[in-house]
């Protein structure tokens, strides 16, 4: 299996649930971060993960958990979530490197998890 | 100014046409830039990096104008199937975190 792959695909829960997205990446990359995307807006940077440290946390509620235990996998843990919390969850992940002295950081996306808080 | 900013559109063009987008930034600092595809209720895929000495690659190229803060996407020969929203992407902070435009939409219609 290659690329980026999240799990589940869709959810569905209630506000007084606890769920947890998973996403795993098999490129050997050593960030990872957590967007959301919610029905014409922009993307929106939730978490980053650089070497499994977690260098950015964007304002994100705390009803958002992340937790990266290697560089290839991220979890997102859920609970108490609101209806305006239904969005499409992306994971992503990226390899820093120097091709002729410039950085570049091409980040690799997961299909998604959508998700519908009820 | 916004860190990152794209006109929505959308751009409605025929088969063929040759059709640009731009993305101004505000960090003047920033090195990398990127060009990214994303369809319908799928996830943006990396289309093409743009260095300063830009970047062809078939019918895109992409080039970098950091006097004025912006980079661009040319598509030459349009199909149906560039029909999607590109965002553009411009790191802010460290270098591996990166801000997203809001995308533009592109319709190619026959």
């Amino acid at each position: 299996e290659t690329g980026v792959t999240q799990t589940p695909r869709h959810l569905v829960m209630g506000m007084t649930n606890k769920k947890s997205l998973k996403c795993e990446q098999h490129l050997g990359h050593n960030a990872m971060y957590w967007y959301k995307q919610s029905a014409k807006k922009p993307l929106e940077l939730m978490f980053v993960y650089n070497f499994k440290e977690q260098t950015e946390n964007n304002s994100v509620p705390s009803r958002f958990s992340p937790e990266c235990p290697n560089s290839s996998h991220l979890f997102l843990h859920l609970h108490t979530l609101q209806p305006e919390d239904s969005a499409l969850y992306l994971c992503a992940s990226s390899q820093e490197r120097l091709a002729g002295g410039r950085v570049g950081y091409e980040q690799y996306f997961g299909p998604g998890t959508r998700l519908t808080v009820t | 100014r916004k860190e990152v900013e794209q006109d929505p559109g959308p751009f409605n063009v025929p088969e063929g046409a040759t059709v640009a987008f731009n993305c101004t930034y505000s960090n003047s600092a920033s090195q990398s830039f990127f060009w990214y595809r994303q369809d319908c209720r799928k996830e943006p895929k990396l289309l093409m990096s743009v260095y300063s000495s830009g970047n062809e690659d078939g019918r895109f190229t992409a080039q970098l104008n950091r006097a004025s803060q912006y980079i661009s996407l040319l598509i030459r020969d349009s199909k149906l199937s560039d029909s999607a929203t590109y965002l553009c992407v411009v790191p802010s902070g460290g270098s591996y975190i990166p801000t997203f435009g809001r995308g533009t939409s592109l319709i190619v219609h026959p």
